[in-house]
């Protein structure tokens, strides 16, 4: 069964400081996304990605957050200057076409912003 | 705007019974798509199933069943016989065409099951 990696599992990071967290989506899929869960809350949409570029974003994803993918399987969520509202876990997923085929997320990153 | 309610925020349950977990979604759209995940508390968001809005007929996968009535605008979740690795929140999930081509997948608050032995 394909799957969608993430790393760090967990990560803590000072408040201020700046944290990468990364994802490698399933081969064949064309679609990427990061969700963010905000412990005890529900799953909230921060931004979908295609052809390289931000393709709908959310009203959370602000100029604080950015992604990239710098390579043909990594996909990488940035945020800079964290706060500590921004501890929560964050799902990266996957999808194969248009119609939500295989949507698939991964096991999630949890960040602690102390 | 695309929405789903979770009205059960907790069910407990002894194993072996059975239970029915409820969603209703508001969209605009003719032609979006379901989906329930599972969150076990390990923390992952497990898929359980997607359907598409012309697609009614209920499905059922081993002791897992869904009831799709697009005249209520309902899509629940029924375990039969439910056991105790049942535990877990369970999420309704919505995409729908406006949502850039079904790409956003908006979630209920989750309903968490405790299954007791």
């Amino acid at each position: 069964e394909p799957e969608v990696t993430q790393t760090p599992s967990h990560q803590v990071t000072q408040m201020g400081q700046e944290v990468i967290l990364r994802c490698v989506p399933i081969s064949n899929h064309l679609y990427f996304y990061w969700y963010r869960q905000i412990l005890g809350q529900k799953v909230e949409f921060l931004v979908s990605f295609y052809n390289n570029e931000i393709s709908e974003k959310s009203e959370i994803f602000d100029d604080q957050f950015s992604v990239e993918r710098p390579d043909g399987s990594n996909f990488t969520l940035k945020i800079r200057s964290t706060k500590l509202e921004d501890s929560a876990m964050y799902f990266c997923a996957s999808s194969e076409d248009t119609t939500n085929y295989g949507y698939t997320f991964g096991s999630g990153t949890r960040l602690t912003v102390v | 705007a695309q929405k789903v309610t979770q009205a059960q925020t907790e069910i407990s349950v002894v194993e072996k019974e059975d239970v029915t977990l409820d969603c209703v979604y508001e969209t605009r759209d003719t032609t979006y798509y379901l989906f329930w995940y599972k969150q076990p508390p390990s923390g992952e968001l497990v898929f359980l199933i997607r359907r598409n809005s012309f697609d009614e007929q209920n499905e059922i996968s081993g002791r897992y069943s869904w009831n799709f009535q697009k005249s209520t605008s309902s899509f629940n979740f029924t375990i039969t016989a439910s056991q105790v690795v049942d535990s877990a929140v369970y999420f309704c999930a919505l995409s729908g065409e406006r949502n850039t081509g079904f790409q956003k997948l908006v979630f209920g608050t989750g309903t968490r099951l405790l299954v007791s032995p």
